[in-house]
Formats: structure tokens, sequence, C-alpha cells
């Protein structure tokens, strides 16, 4: 199974502030890596798809990229509504598995 | 508009079984693959398995491999998942998924609500 590790675990930041996450993949991926944001209470949503396609309808603040085995997710100014936890997620091959999480607060 | 809604959840003892459903509305049910994701309570997302747009072809994580089913009824716009000999420690929310129709395996650009279920004695 491919594993995937995300960092930090948590955060905390100030509104405005530049945000990244970083996911490695125990083995290549290529860039079949997606990230989703989850909010408390609700299902996951997806934000970018094979490392770095915006989900339409997702705010340009949000991007991705990275390929092979390390990628990363940037928040370029963290808004309120930004709060939640956002995973990765890989669909290279199977089982699809997932990111620990990463929580992300405001400072 | 798109809507994936999930059923059948509730309490059940240790051992027992469940089937969840899943309702499709607002596109072509038939044209994607759809997944299964369970999420522990305060834990992170682990995916459960998978079936073809056609239901010809079904994947299941290993940690559930054996003990679930997952089925569709395109006529009927459905997904199905039928967990037989449940564990405490299968308790959480369950989320059916829609699958990007991008690559083999893609990214789950639509999710339901989800459904929880508790396994307890």
């Amino acid at each position: 199974d491919i594993q995937m590790t995300q960092s930090p675990s948590s955060l905390s930041a100030s509104l405005g502030d530049r945000v990244t996450i970083t996911c490695r993949a125990s083995q290549s991926i290529s860039n079949y890596l997606n990230w989703y944001q989850q909010k408390p209470g609700k299902a996951p949503k997806l934000l970018i798809y094979d490392a770095s396609t915006l989900e339409p309808g997702v705010p340009s603040r949000f991007s991705g990229s990275g390929s092979g085995t390390d990628f990363s997710f940037t928040i370029s100014s963290l808004q309120p509504e930004d709060i939640g936890t956002y995973y990765c997620q890989q669909c290279e091959n199977l089982p699809i598995t997932f990111g620990g999480g990463t929580k992300v607060e405001v400072k | 508009q798109v809507h994936l809604v999930e059923s059948g959840g509730g309490v059940v003892q240790p051992g027992r079984s469940l089937r969840l459903s899943c309702a499709a509305s607002g596109f072509t049910f038939s044209e994607y693959a759809m997944h299964w994701v369970r999420q522990a309570p305060g834990k992170g997302l682990e995916w459960l398995g998978m079936i073809s747009h056609d239901g010809r072809n079904t994947f299941y994580g290993d940690s559930v491999r054996g003990r679930i089913v997952i089925s569709r009824d395109n006529s009927k716009n459905t997904l199905f998942l039928q967990m037989n000999g449940l564990r405490v420690e299968d308790t959480g929310v369950f989320y059916c998924a829609r699958e990007l129709p991008t690559n083999m395996f893609a990214a789950f650009d639509i999710w339901g609500q989800g459904t929880t279920v508790t396994v307890s004695s």
C-alpha cells in the first residue's frame, strides 16, 4: 500500500497568512494527488486534483504543486472560512489512501 | 443539482449486518465509478472500496475485504454497502463519493453528507 505522510498535523496561523501543507508518498504517484477540505461535521470537499488542478468554484487562493513523491498545498492568504482539516489523497493505485490530515486553526 | 444522500446507518450489535444506501440525483449515475469512505470518530478518512460505473468490477480495502460487499442498481441510481460481521472498530461516519471520470482512478468530486454507524453491545 502507498503510505501518505502529511505535515504538519496541525497549524495555527493569522488571517492573511500564507499557509503551506506538505504530503509525501511512500513511492512515486506521478501527479495522482488530490487535496480535500473538511469542516467539522461536514463531508470532505475536493479542492485540488491531479496535484495542481483547481476544482471549479474553488477560490484561487488555494493551490497545489508537486509530482512523484513530494507535494505541497498552499493557501495564499488565510481566510476565516478556511478553518478545517485538510487531507491529501493518492489515487495512483489501489488501495486509495489518505494522509493523516492537517488541522488549520486561526491564531 | 448533483446530490448523494446516504441512509441506513444506526446502532447495531457486534457481529450483526447492516446495509447502507446512497441515492444519487442530478447526474447520470451509470457513467460514474463510486466509492465508500469511512471516518472513525475524531479520526481521518479511510477508503473502504469502490465499484465501477457498470457494476462489473469491485475493489476493497484490506481492513474490510471479506466483510463488505459494494453493489449498485443503476436503474434506481443507488449505491449500496453491505457490511457483515460488524466490529466495534467499524463505528464511524460512512460517506459515498463520486469519482471524477478522468483517470483509471481519480479524485472524488461529489460526497454525500454521511450516515453514522455505531457498533455497540
